[in-house]
């Protein structure tokens, strides 16, 4: 079965900081991977993912990831971030097992951003 | 993307009693889940709810605590039996789109149950 890591559970930083979420996998085969966000009192959003080709990711409000399958990794980048990004951040594998899809959450990174 | 609505959005219900989370979509999807954000936690996958067939459990659910009608390729329901305060949480629907290979997920139901 698969898993997934989310290595830090509470990050903070200061507006304009660089930001780097770890996320690895257990998995031997083809995975899907995604990155969703979670704003105070919202639903889940969907904030980039990664199926095939390029390893390098570009997702929505600057946000990307890269995949790096020798390492299991698929972790989220973001040059500056903003106070908005305040939010919990989840990654997230699909594996498509005997035909059925199957997503497995980490157990997320709560992002503080201070103004 | 995929517009998912679910209902109640909220619900405060009494211990012992039961509920049915309603999940529409506005088009027809393969593949249709539910899962469970307690408090604090990540989301867990409860089961997938399969068009015509008895719902696949993942470990620690039991389909006489969380039965799952799935009549058609659009709808889906969860009830919640006999609930307890540990059953408080966030039950999300979710969907699965082939094109685009990417799950959307409804805006959740959030339960507390006293």
């Amino acid at each position: 079965a698969q898993s997934v890591s989310q290595h830090n559970h509470h990050v903070i930083l200061s507006e304009a900081a660089s930001l780097e979420l770890g996320c690895n996998y257990s998995y031997g085969g083809t995975v899907n991977l995604f990155w969703y966000v979670q704003y105070p009192g919202q639903h889940l959003q969907l904030l980039l993912k990664y199926f095939s080709g390029d390893p390098l990711v570009k997702g929505i409000k600057g946000f990307e990831a890269e995949f790096i399958k020798s390492k299991f990794s698929f972790n989220l980048r973001k040059p500056s971030v903003q106070w908005s990004d305040t939010a919990e951040y989840f990654c997230a594998v699909n594996v498509n097992s005997g035909g059925y899809q199957k997503v497995t959450f980490g157990t997320g990174t709560k992002l503080q951003v201070i103004p | 993307s995929a517009v998912i609505s679910q209902k109640p959005s909220r619900d405060i219900c009494q211990r012992g009693t039961s509920l049915t989370i309603q999940c529409q979509v506005d088009s027809q999807v393969t593949m249709m889940f539910w899962y469970r954000q307690q408090p604090g936690q990540s989301l867990t996958l409860i089961a997938t709810a399969n068009q015509g067939s008895e719902a696949t459990y993942e470990s620690g659910f039991v389909i006489d605590k969380f039965p799952i009608s799935r009549p058609n390729l659009t709808f889906s329901t969860l009830t919640v039996s006999n609930m307890s305060p540990e059953d408080s949480s966030i039950y999300l629907c979710s969907v699965y789109r082939d094109s685009g290979n990417t799950i959307y997920f409804g805006e959740g139901s959030w339960l507390t149950v006293v």
